[in-house]
């Protein structure tokens, strides 16, 4: 039972264009979003979050949506800088509890 | 220190062996989780500790795995009699305690059972 899926497993587009990386989730009790990203051989770096309260959170190049009617949320990168070329997960919590929901994540490749 | 340490950051084992793994969570950070990263997967949630609370442990996979918190601060996982679906990157992460808290990430362990 997957309750956050991200169904791109990869991803290629152009430097300088917009990047958008999908998520969805199942569980309406989750009401705090969260992007990760992730270089090889490194542990995951915290990028943006984003509470159910909120529809939009905007922090420089990136950008979070959360559509709580369709259980559904994306992450907008733009411009795409060979440098965002990673592995990106996006992570979910219902703050009743503690346990933080994982994708699968999605490789991002930014061809310059 | 700085951030999240893990040791070793690699680790090769026969199969039947016993390992221990090794994180050192940020100062100060009361909450500390284990996450499995098998080949092609998403993170899977381990084991939870949060201060002096039992932990959760409902993310284990088998008996063969079990977790410890010393001093509410280094954690060890152990994985005794090691198999080979056990081979994944093994990722401790620390966070105050939860409440939309970031969670920060450790380098991991990258453990392959041969």
């Amino acid at each position: 039972d997957q309750q956050v899926k991200q169904n791109s497993p990869s991803l290629s587009v152009q430097e300088g264009r917009i990047s958008i990386l999908n998520c969805d989730y199942t569980n309406s009790m989750f009401d705090y979003f969260l992007w990760y990203k992730k270089y090889p051989a490194e542990g995951p770096t915290f990028l943006i979050s984003i509470s159910s309260i909120k529809d939009k959170n905007e922090d420089g190049r990136f950008t979070v949506f959360l559509n709580k009617s369709a259980k559904h949320l994306s992450l907008h990168i733009v411009p795409s800088q060979p440098g965002d070329s990673a592995v990106y997960f996006c992570a979910a919590l219902d703050s009743g509890t503690y346990k933080y929901i994982f994708g699968t994540g999605t490789r991002l490749k930014v061809l310059a | 220190g700085a951030g999240v340490s893990q040791s070793p950051s690699n680790k090769v084992t026969e199969k039947g062996k016993d390992v221990e793994l090794r994180c050192d969570p940020i100062s100060g950070h009361t909450a500390l989780y284990w996450y499995r990263q098998s080949l092609g997967q998403g993170l899977e949630f381990l084991i939870y500790f949060q201060g002096n609370s039992a932990p959760d442990k409902s993310g284990l996979p088998s008996d063969r795995f079990s977790a410890e918190r010393t001093g509410g601060s280094v954690s060890t996982l152990t994985i005794q009699r090691t198999q080979q679906e056990d081979s994944a990157v093994y990722l401790c992460a620390s966070s105050l305690p939860s409440g939309q808290e970031t969670q920060y990430f450790g380098p991991g362990t990258r453990l392959l059972v041969l």
